[in-house]
């Protein structure tokens, strides 16, 4: 079945540094989403990826596809506190939605 | 609008109980989706609807029946439940099928004992 692997699976930063976590899929994505979720809450869409090659920006927030449209990446520029949470990828099969493995970012203040 | 409005948002059940989890939306989504988190294993999907009266299996469907008889419901029902189905469960929207983002409810968190 589709595999979708999150790298990498925890990251601790230091306020102010930056961050990157990527999606790698086994199989060719007609599309890809990333949700934030911040602990104990539920996760929240922030973006679509559509094209190859495709990047697009909110504010300190960077999201890119891959050419070949089987991995993507979202980097944040600069960390605040209130980037703490698990960022999830989101793929989609036949009718269904798959999400990756997940990336815990923790920022020290 | 509520969005998407999950109950309970806690629940202690006892090995071999059944109980349903609502999930009611109120944005006209005909996509329709449950989700089970558990520490370290991501979101995983148990069953999905892409229209009223239509229901399809996810990745990990067993112990669960879904229906789907209006647009608006979505309830997940646990048949006999088992400490193994101890998790957060998720329920989520969206307009089309493929692409755009889902709206999650809030969740209810079940613990098995």
């Amino acid at each position: 079945g589709q595999q979708v692997m999150q790298i990498p699976q925890y990251q601790h930063v230091q306020e102010g540094e930056d961050f990157t976590t990527y999606c790698n899929s086994s199989t060719t994505l007609s599309n890809i989403q990333w949700y934030k979720q911040r602990p104990g809450g539920h996760p929240v869409f922030l973006i679509q990826l559509v094209k190859s090659g495709e990047v697009k920006k909110q504010k300190r927030l960077t999201f890119q596809f891959g050419e070949a449209k089987k991995n993507s990446s979202l980097h944040i520029t600069a960390t605040q506190t209130t980037d703490v949470g698990t960022y999830f990828c989101q793929v989609s099969g036949t009718y269904k939605y798959i999400f990756g493995t997940g990336t815990r970012l923790k920022v020290l203040a | 609008n509520a969005g998407v409005t999950q109950t309970p948002k806690f629940q202690v059940l006892k090995t071999g109980q059944s109980m349903t989890l609502q999930c009611a939306q109120d944005m006209n989504h005909e996509y329709m989706s449950w989700y089970r988190q558990d520490p370290g294993m991501g979101l995983r999907l148990i069953h999905y609807s892409v229209g009223a009266g239509i229901t399809d299996q996810g990745e990990v469907p067993n112990g669960y029946n879904v229906s789907r008889s209006t647009t608006e419901d979505f309830p997940l029902r646990l048949l006999s439940a088992a400490p193994s189905q101890t998790s957060v469960y998720f329920c989520a929207s969206s307009q089309y099928r493929l692409g755009y983002g889902y709206t999650f409810g809030s969740g209810t968190r079940l613990t098995v004992v």
